[in-house]
């Protein structure tokens, strides 16, 4: 596609309850990042994808937090047992490749958990 | 680790005049990236500008330059002729080169820039 793009846009689900946040990056981008970014702040990194492969999950806060890329293209983060502090706008970009090329943001997912 | 710091949460300028948004970091790599993103209410990150920190001369994109200053670590964003259009939420943020987390990008808090008629 033309850039980025991120659905739903906007989900809403009850404390306790399973999600799911959807990234479609630009073709042949190989490099895909998820940030999370809570009201008020910058963004803060979780996830980086090489291809298929997680080659830096350091940024997930814990096991209840899980994404994947299963053929190196789509991307889908997991958020399990929502808490009310999961609640932010969760956003994807994508680039090239792993150096210091571009990386081109979606319009992002804000996730509200009540 | 890196921190980044932006000291001014808001500021407010009228069309037509230039506005300095400041940005500070702290990192003991010596070979990074610096970027200016702009956030406006859509959500999407868009690219303003980037330095290299190996490079002595300041970056410009049009209407948009930087300050860097290594040896202080400072690195402020200058818009000339600011533009309705540039009301917007502008983060600063900061890329090792080297392998080990050279692919995270570490955000500022942001400044909302608010541009008015």
């Amino acid at each position: 596609g033309a850039g980025v793009s991120q659905t739903p846009s906007n989900k809403v689900t009850e404390k306790g309850k399973y999600v799911e946040l959807r990234c479609d990056p630009i073709s042949g981008h190989t490099a895909l990042y998820w940030y999370r970014q809570s009201l008020g702040q910058g963004p803060e990194f979780l996830i980086y994808f090489q291809g298929t492969g997680a080659a830096d999950d350091s940024g997930l806060p814990n096991d209840r937090f899980f994404a994947v890329r299963p053929e190196g293209s789509v991307s889908t983060l997991k958020i399990q047992r929502t808490e009310r502090g999961d609640s932010a706008v969760y956003l994807c970009a994508s680039s090239l490749g792993g150096g210091v090329t571009e990386a081109f943001f979606g319009q992002g997912t804000r996730l509200t958990v009540v | 680790a890196q921190t980044v710091t932006q000291s001014q949460p808001e500021m407010s300028v009228q069309e037509a005049e230039t506005v300095t948004l400041s940005c500070t970091y702290d990192t003991s790599e010596s070979n990074y990236y610096l970027f200016w993103y702009k956030q406006p209410p859509s959500r999407q990150m868009i690219l303003v500008i980037r330095q290299e920190a190996y490079k002595q001369q300041n970056a410009t994109e049009n209407r948009f330059s930087v300050n860097f200053q290594k040896a202080a670590k400072s690195f402020s964003l200058k818009i000339s002729d600011s533009q309705l259009g540039d009301t917007a939420m502008y983060f600063c943020a900061f890329r090792p080169t080297r392998i080990q987390g050279a692919q995270k990008l570490v955000f500022g808090q942001g400044t909302r820039l608010t541009i008015n008629p």
